[in-house]
């Protein structure tokens, strides 16, 4: 069965500081890795890996995938208190039917 | 005008009840999904259709139905509803075909109660 693990599953930090969330992941015939942001509602899209090494970056928000070592960061830097939220990780795997797995999030809390 | 849209937002009921949510997205895409998310904030999928077709159905009890009248439409029927069934249940679309196409877009959810 596909797994998906994050840590930490919850994280405090002051207005400013710099955050690394981490994915690993184990899935048979891997395809991509994607980055969500929930807050109150529904999951909004970040980001989508599919290649080693490269980085995504989208303002104070970067990500990147090491498909050797399964894993993933997404870092947050000089956050914000809008960037509270729950940030899920979830993987692709092979086969024809686009399923998503998902892991079980990190709440982050950023404090004024 | 908002992509995929569920209906109702909230749904409060009591057991034994049969209820049934719906979705539609204004993507063009032609897979939608329904997931569930626990009170301990954990999504998991539940189905999927493309292009009117089941394609993913994970071990959800019968009494989780979907249906598919259009690719743009996926309802969720609930027969004999149970405590374990609060949640909120999120639906789901994407465009099928290779990775980069597989990002999945959500509605605002529906967040069931069941008394």
């Amino acid at each position: 069965e596909d797994k998906v693990v994050q840590s930490p599953l919850s994280l405090v930090v002051h207005e400013g500081d710099t955050v690394t969330l981490n994915c690993s992941y184990e899935v048979t015939n891997f395809r991509s890795l994607l980055w969500y942001k929930q807050e109150k509602k529904a999951p909004t899209f970040l980001f989508m890996l599919t290649s080693s090494g490269i980085e995504k970056k989208s303002g104070r928000l970067s990500s990147i995938l090491d498909k050797k070592e399964l894993f993933s960061i997404l870092n947050i830097t000089a956050t914000q208190t809008g960037d509270s939220a729950i940030y899920l990780c979830a993987v692709r795997s092979g086969g024809s039917n686009y399923k998503l797995t998902f892991g079980k999030g990190t709440l982050l809390t950023v404090n004024p | 005008d908002t992509a995929v849209s569920q209906t109702p937002k909230y749904l409060v009921t009591q057991m034994g009840n049969d209820k049934s949510i719906k979705c539609e997205q204004n993507l063009g895409h032609d897979t939608m999904y329904w997931y569930k998310q626990d009170s301990k904030k954990f999504l998991k999928i539940m189905f999927s259709y493309n292009n009117k077709e089941l394609i993913i159905n994970e071990t959800v009890p019968n009494r989780f139905s979907p249906k598919s009248p259009d690719k743009a439409h996926l309802n969720l029927h609930i027969n004999s509803l149970e405590l374990g069934d609060s949640a909120v249940y999120f639906c789901a679309s994407s465009q099928g075909g290779g990775a980069a196409k597989n990002i999945q877009y959500f509605g605002a959810g529906t967040r069931l109660s069941v008394l």
